[in-house]
C-alpha cells in the first residue's frame, strides 16, 4: 500500500526566509509521481510542483523546489523567500498504480505560518 | 476558461436526508475523484472514476454513492447512511495517461456540507 507521511503538523517561518516542508513516502511501485499542493484558508487546492520517480534532476517552479532523495524516499518542498501569502496548508501527494489503474494518495498536511 | 465547478459552495441539510453534490469539468479529463476533508485533516478518497460508466470505491465509500454517465460530470450523493456527513468535499480531475508524466489533479473550489 502507498503511504505519505508529513511529520510537521505546523511550521513557522519569518518573511523572506526559506523553509523546508518534509514529506516521506512508501511505495513498491517502480514508477510514481510526487506532487505538492497548497491549500489557503479559502479551501481551494493549488498545484505547486511535480517530481517523477525517474526524473534525474530536482524539480523547480519559481520559488518552489523539490528536494527529491529517492533512496530515502523523501520529497521535501523548499520555499525560498517566504511571503505572507504563503501561509496555508501544504499537502504532499503521490500518484501510484493500484490494481485498477492510477490513484492518488495525500499526506496529512503541514500548516505553514509566515511571520512578518 | 477550462476548469472544475462545484455547486453549491455551502449546503445545509437536515439529518436523514440524501443530498447530491455536483461536479462538472470541461478539461476533457478521463479521471475524476471525490475527496472528503475534515477540519485540520488531510484529504480522504471517497470514490474515483477512470472512465465513463465506471467507478471505484476509495478509502471511505460507505454512505456515499456516485454516477458517471457523462465524461464531464461526476455527482456525489451523500446518503442518510453516512453517519457523520458534515465536512468539506472536494472534486478533482486528471488526464489519465499510462506510464510517466505530470498527471496532476485539478481541483474544484469545494462544497462545505453541514448537516443539522
Amino acid at each position: 500500500a502507498q503511504k505519505i507521511t508529513q511529520t510537521q503538523p505546523g511550521m513557522f517561518v519569518q518573511e523572506k526566509e526559506a523553509v523546508t516542508l518534509d514529506c516521506t513516502y512508501d511505495t513498491s511501485d517502480p514508477s510514481y509521481g510526487l506532487f505538492w499542493y497548497k491549500q489557503p484558508s479559502s479551501g481551494e487546492m493549488i498545484f505547486l510542483i511535480y517530481q517523477g520517480s525517474y526524473d534525474q534532476q530536482n524539480a523547480t517552479e519559481g520559488r518552489y523546489s523539490l528536494n527529491f532523495q529517492k533512496a530515502r524516499k523523501s520529497a521535501n518542498l523548499v520555499i525560498s523567500a517566504s511571503q505572507l501569502g504563503d501561509s496555508a496548508m501544504y499537502f504532499c501527494a503521490m500518484r501510484g498504480v493500484d490494481n485498477y489503474g492510477q490513484n492518488f494518495v495525500f499526506g496529512p498536511g503541514t500548516r505553514l505560518s509566515v511571520l512578518p | 476558461d477550462g476548469g472544475i465547478t462545484q455547486s453549491p459552495k455551502y449546503l445545509f441539510r437536515k439529518e436523514g436526508q440524501n443530498v447530491t453534490l455536483s461536479c462538472e469539468q470541461n478539461l476533457n479529463h478521463d479521471a475524476m475523484y471525490w475527496y472528503r476533508q475534515d477540519p485540520g485533516q488531510g484529504l480522504r478518497l471517497i470514490y474515483y472514476s477512470q472512465i465513463v460508466n465506471d467507478f471505484q470505491k476509495g478509502d471511505i465509500a460507505e454512505g456515499y454513492s456516485v454516477s458517471r454517465e457523462k465524461k464531464e460530470s461526476f455527482p456525489l450523493t451523500v446518503t442518510s447512511a453516512q453517519k457523520n456527513p458534515t465536512a468539506f468535499y472536494l472534486c478533482a480531475s486528471s488526464i489519465e495517461l499510462a506510464g510517466e508524466g505530470n498527471n496532476e489533479q485539478f481541483f474544484g473550489p469545494g462544497t462545505r456540507l453541514t448537516v443539522l
